[in-house]
């Protein structure tokens, strides 16, 4: 079974905290992916990384940073929480061929106050 | 631009009854997904298909290329069942890959006992 693990399931940070999420697979997948999930709005990209030390904005990396120095894991960061970052935060993996299988975390759902 | 679309948003209804959940796109797909995430958040992959229609248990995927539509379908539907099911399209320009996708809001189904 792939696995996609997401280190936290809920976080609670205040505003200004620097907060990491972090993701870890163990399928070899090369291409890793941030998303944030909020009502009617559905997923939005944030960052993907094709891989190591490789990085890619997505539609919405404002207030965001990514870092991949290992292919097995991909860490977003928040690098000052505001309270509008507050949402649910899915990670994935796909291995870096045409059409492939995209693997999603469990979620973080991560409340800034 | 991709544009998905999903039917209904939600969807009440009772253990045993047939369920059917539609999903249009805007524009050539290479490939579409159908999603699941239960309440907690993670989000499990059900089909990935490009043509035609397949089946896993009482889960059954049908897409239609020239109508750019898609629909999954449950049969004897179950509590169990009840969770957020999503639909995300490759688009043909992105050359497929996670970072292509283009998720629909999702549909938020519950199934009565």
């Amino acid at each position: 079974d792939v696995k996609v693990t997401q280190s936290s399931r809920y976080l609670v940070k205040r505003t200004g905290e620097k907060v990491f999420l972090e993701c870890v697979q163990d399928m070899d997948h090369e291409n890793m992916f941030w998303y944030r999930q909020d009502p009617g709005l559905g997923l939005r990209l944030i960052y993907f990384s094709y891989d190591v030390k490789m990085k890619e904005k997505g539609d919405i990396p404002e207030g965001y940073s990514v870092s991949r120095e290992k292919k097995e894991r991909f860490s977003l960061i928040l690098e000052s929480a505001s309270t509008n970052q507050t949402s649910m935060y899915l990670c994935a993996s796909e291995r870096g061929t045409l059409n492939t299988e995209a693997f999603f975390g469990q979620g973080t759902r991560l409340t800034v106050v | 631009k991709n544009e998905v679309e999903q039917s209904p948003q939600n969807l009440t209804a009772q253990e045993g009854e047939f369920i059917t959940i539609n999903c249009s796109y805007s524009v050539g797909i290479s490939a579409l997904h159908w999603l699941q995430q239960h309440p907690g958040g993670g989000i499990v992959s059900l089909f990935m298909l490009s043509s035609g229609k397949k089946k896993h248990g009482r889960l059954i995927a049908t897409i239609n290329i020239q109508e750019k539509h898609s629909s999954l379908h449950i049969t004897a539907s179950h509590p169990r069942d009840s969770a957020v099911y999503i639909c995300a399209s490759f688009a043909s320009y992105s050359g497929g890959g996670a970072d292509g996708l283009t998720f629909g809001k999702g549909t938020h189904l519950i199934i009565q006992p």
